[in-house]
């Protein structure tokens, strides 16, 4: 079957820690991979999208980056984390079908 | 480049009375339109879709929306509304992503806060 994977649900993270969300499918392969941020619970960002592996594409300019190491996995990260970070991050795949990751409630303090 | 308006950021409205979100929008092509719904802390939930076919599409929950061509507005509805239904709504369209070929993108509108009253 068809899933999407995302952890961790929640991160409490010091200003200038690292940082790395982790995304994964199951039951496909090459999808195209997205990763959003909503902030203070409203409208979704996109970040970054992926259509394979290496391949990353970024939408706004911002303090993270994005990593497509193998075709199922995507990862968001961070080298040093900055206040304005915090926000609640999706993963999602975008193909016939849509899936969405359960969320990570970023915190940083 | 598509985008997805929500011109309401909180509809209140009491129990039991019908329940409307509005949602009008801008893409290049045929649309393919999407309502989700949050809860606090919580990840998107698929409430609907308007791919083709029937303006008029159902959805989870006993939700409904109205895909208007003319009027390029997607609105959620609802006829009786519950405490339960509170929640953020999203709107959203789906595209392609200039010059990536085959990656398709969803742009979310701002969202709309429901709020049914007991």
């Amino acid at each position: 079957s068809q899933t999407i994977h995302q952890w961790p649900a929640t991160l409490v993270q010091p200003v200038g820690s690292p940082l790395s969300l982790e995304c994964t499918v199951e039951g496909t392969s090459n999808p195209n991979l997205y990763w959003y941020r909503q902030a203070a619970g409203r409208g979704l960002q996109l970040l970054f999208y992926s259509v394979g592996i290496g391949q990353i594409s970024s939408e706004v300019p911002q303090n993270l980056s994005a990593s497509r190491p193998q075709d199922r996995q995507f990862i968001l990260s961070s080298k040093k984390l900055l206040l304005s970070d915090s926000g609640f991050y999706l993963c999602a795949w975008i193909g016939e079908k849509l899936f969405f990751g359960s969320g990570t409630q970023l915190s940083v303090l | 480049a598509q985008s997805v308006a929500q011109p309401e950021d909180q509809v209140n409205v009491a129990e039991g009375n019908p329940l409307t979100v509005k949602c009008t929008y801008s893409v290049s092509g045929n649309p393919y339109l999407f309502w989700y719904v949050q809860y606090p802390n919580r990840g998107l939930q698929f409430l609907l879709k308007y791919i083709t076919g029937d303006n008029l599409v159902k959805g989870s929950y006993g939700f409904e929306a109205e895909f208007n061509k003319s009027q390029t507005s997607f609105h959620l509805k609802k006829p009786s509304a519950l405490v339960s239904d509170s929640a953020l709504y999203f709107c959203a369209v789906r595209a392609l992503l200039g010059g990536s070929g085959s990656a398709r993108q969803l742009t979310f509108g701002s969202g709309t806060q429901l709020t049914v009253l007991p």
